[in-house]
């Protein structure tokens, strides 16, 4: 059974960049079966996703952040993590980190962490 | 703004049924891709409950069914109980927007 676990600050200064990981256990993050994702929930909001990555390294992102996500895997420590730049308050959230399935045609995310939440704030 | 568009709430009492709808567009729903959808309850992370419009994974009651038609998806659950409060998002793709695009989310409240 695979497990997504996030990590990292909880407390972001405005302009720093939010760095954030998720550990999967009980399954390869290169099992190339699957892609891996973030997304995030701003609060009392709906969820938005951010992008997502292969174990080979090619990744999509949501183009309304504005290239502002970066997304990297680690497949030795079966890790993928993030970075959003420029943070300020609108950034605050709930982040989660997901597996996707059928990320050619029909994604969508069966798996999900328990979330991590960010609060972006002097 | 969701590209998604989803009731803010529905309500029913227990044993009863409640529809909820999630509208799109010609360049999600209605460009034939599949709608999903997760149940989050309370203080929980999302949980996949309808996959490729209308199927469950392993584990969820067929008390929940998902069905589309057009530019629309519905997800519909019947014989209510206490513990369905929470939470549900409707999920897609959208060809313009090149991404994953979610509702609003709807939260449903057993009277």
């Amino acid at each position: 059974q695979v497990q997504l676990q996030e990590s990292g600050p909880g407390l972001v200064k405005p302009s720093q960049t939010l760095s954030l990981t998720c550990t999967v256990s009980g399954g390869s993050i290169s099992s190339g079966d699957s892609y891996w994702s973030w997304i995030r929930q701003h609060p009392g909001k709906g969820l938005e996703w951010i992008g997502y990555i292969y174990y080979s390294g090619t990744t999509y992102y949501n183009p309304s952040l504005n290239s502002r996500a970066t997304i990297s895997v680690d497949t030795s420590k079966n890790q993928f993590s993030l970075r959003l730049s420029s943070e300020a308050a609108a950034d605050t959230a709930v982040y989660y980190c997901a597996r996707v399935k059928e990320a050619g045609t029909r994604p969508y995310m069966d798996v999900w962490g328990k979330g991590t939440t960010v609060t972006v704030s002097s | 703004q969701s590209v998604l568009t989803q009731p803010p709430s529905v309500s029913g009492a227990p044993g009863q049924w409640v529809t909820i709808s999630c509208t799109g567009s010609n360049s999600n729903i209605g460009a034939g891709y599949a709608v999903y959808w997760y149940q989050q309850l309370p203080g929980t992370a999302p949980k996949l409950l309808i996959y490729n419009n209308n199927n469950r994974p392993s584990g969820v009651p067929d008390r929940f069914s998902g069905s589309k038609s057009g530019t629309s998806a519905s997800l519909t659950i019947t014989g209510l109980q206490a513990e369905d409060e929470g939470d549900y998002h409707c999920q897609s793709y959208d060809n313009s927007l090149r991404a994953v695009v979610f509702g609003g989310g709807t939260k449903l409240t057993v009277l």
